[in-house]
């Protein structure tokens, strides 16, 4: 099936570690997206990659890193430095077509600090 | 329509009536918008979509509308049903994403 996968859905992190998220899209979209989402709240920007081996940092940076070696792939790294990383973590990609634009998304990873 | 982290504004709705969801956005160059829908727990799904050049599209159901004199969105559900249910999200394109801080859609039975 085509789409975007995340894994895991729920992680738990221990204080001081990092952790990986995984975003894997087989739809061959060049721009992928990763955003936080605190409980009762809105979407918010962490990084975006709009092309392979480039990458952006969006509105919450700080704490987090990422890489985008292949194009179907654009994993988040949540660091230690990231002091509250508690949230939902959404994964999306973007396709540009003469017909109109859509952002797909994947069904997210929990990520809990013990 | 930039989310800043605020807590959802919440829209309580009897069921079948009609469902008025606003969002108001921030780039006057946006030239792309679309209406998101997220159940609880899950990744949001599109709903519909709208160009710069036009002032009301339908789908099923719903119908968007835009306003750019003003920068505002909305999102209007027909016969709302207990299954509309969700927070409901605009985002303004191109360049980054960005979505509105969301709309939480309470049906009554």
């Amino acid at each position: 099936d085509g789409g975007i996968t995340q894994s895991p859905k729920y992680l738990f992190r221990k204080e001081g570690q990092n952790v990986t998220l995984s975003c894997e899209q087989n739809l061959n979209h060049d721009a992928m997206y990763w955003y936080r989402q605190d409980p009762g709240q809105g979407l918010r920007l962490i990084y975006y990659s709009q092309i392979v081996n480039d990458f952006q940092k969006g509105d919450i940076a700080e704490g987090y890193s990422v890489s985008r070696e292949k194009k179907e792939s654009f994993p988040l790294t949540v660091t230690s430095a990231q002091k509250n990383p508690t949230a939902f973590y959404l994964c999306a990609t973007h396709s540009s077509s003469p017909t109109g634009n859509t952002i797909y998304f994947g069904e997210g990873s929990w990520l809990t600090v013990v | 329509g930039e989310s800043v982290g605020l807590h959802l504004p919440t829209l309580s709705v009897q069921e079948g009536d009609n469902s008025i969801i606003n969002c108001a956005y921030s780039n006057s160059a946006s030239d792309y918008f679309i209406w998101y829908k997220q159940e609880s727990g899950k990744g949001p799904q599109f709903i519909i979509d709208i160009r710069s050049n036009m002032d009301k599209r339908q789908g099923q159901r719903v119908t968007v509308l835009l306003n750019k004199t003003v920068k505002h969105l909305s999102l209007q559900i027909a016969a709302t049903q207990p299954g509309d249910s969700a927070v409901y999200f605009c985002a303004e394109l191109p360049h980054k994403f960005y979505f509105g801080s969301g709309t939480k859609l309470n049906v009554k039975p």
